[in-house]
């Protein structure tokens, strides 16, 4: 059974570009949750997705978008590119009980590490 | 609004010691609380979860303990073995489903 998978593994852009990470759950898990890791920092919430809707989100500008999909797999997109935003951005899926309280019991992926020069 | 802090940022222990990792939260109304573990460069492996109604959890070498009253949980790692060396994060969760993780505690067992 795959875990969480991410892509692309690392990437480099330039300030001003646009990226795209991509996202597929656990089999099984319905949600996803994208967070930014900075070095030395812990994971900071960027957004949640559920039924292809933002279901919350941290406080990150709307240059950082999302999408989910119906197999519910999700998209991180980032404008104008800051050499801020250089960071791990990792991914995790979770399965949301009919209550709408989350499972709370993350599975992340191994991350896509972005560097912005 | 949550804020999850982690003592030690930083240890540094002989192989085969017992040591404690510590983690505190502002907000009480928890809905659980998450250890992580962090290889340098990797992803997250989900260590121990303990929900607002429990008290502690245990998973091999590994226990967590959750204090509501005080914000606080504890990661114990029991005959630390050099292949525990990583980062260990904690993570509290609110019932809005949102993570709120402290910044870790990088930790070296030496051989």
């Amino acid at each position: 059974d795959a875990g969480v998978t991410q892509s692309p593994t690392h990437l480099i852009k330039t300030r001003g570009q646009q990226v795209t990470l991509r996202c597929s759950p656990k089999s099984g898990h319905d949600t996803v949750s994208w967070y930014q890791q900075a070095l030395g920092q812990g994971p900071q919430f960027i957004f949640q997705y559920y039924e292809e809707e933002e279901r919350q989100r941290g406080n990150f500008p709307d240059r950082f978008s999302g999408h989910q999909f119906p197999n519910y797999s999700s998209e991180l997109n980032v404008n104008a590119l800051l050499l801020g935003d250089s960071a791990l951005y990792l991914c995790a899926s979770s399965l949301t009980f009919w209550t709408g309280a989350g499972a709370n019991v993350l599975t992340f992926g191994a991350g896509s590490r972005l560097t912005v020069l | 609004k949550q804020e999850v802090t982690q003592i030690p940022a930083a240890l540094s222990v002989p192989e085969g010691e017992n040591l404690v990792l510590n983690c505190s939260f502002t907000d009480s109304a928890i809905y659980n609380l998450q250890w992580f573990r962090q290889d340098p460069g990797k992803g997250l492996t989900s260590l121990l979860l303990i929900q607002s109604s429990q008290r502690e959890q245990t998973s091999g070498r590994l226990n967590a303990s959750l204090d509501k009253s005080s914000g606080r949980s504890t990661l114990y790692i029991a005959a630390s073995q050099p292949g525990d060396s990583a980062t260990y994060l904690c993570a509290g969760g609110n019932r809005d489903d949102k993570i709120i993780f402290g910044k870790g505690t990088r930790l070296h067992i030496l051989p």
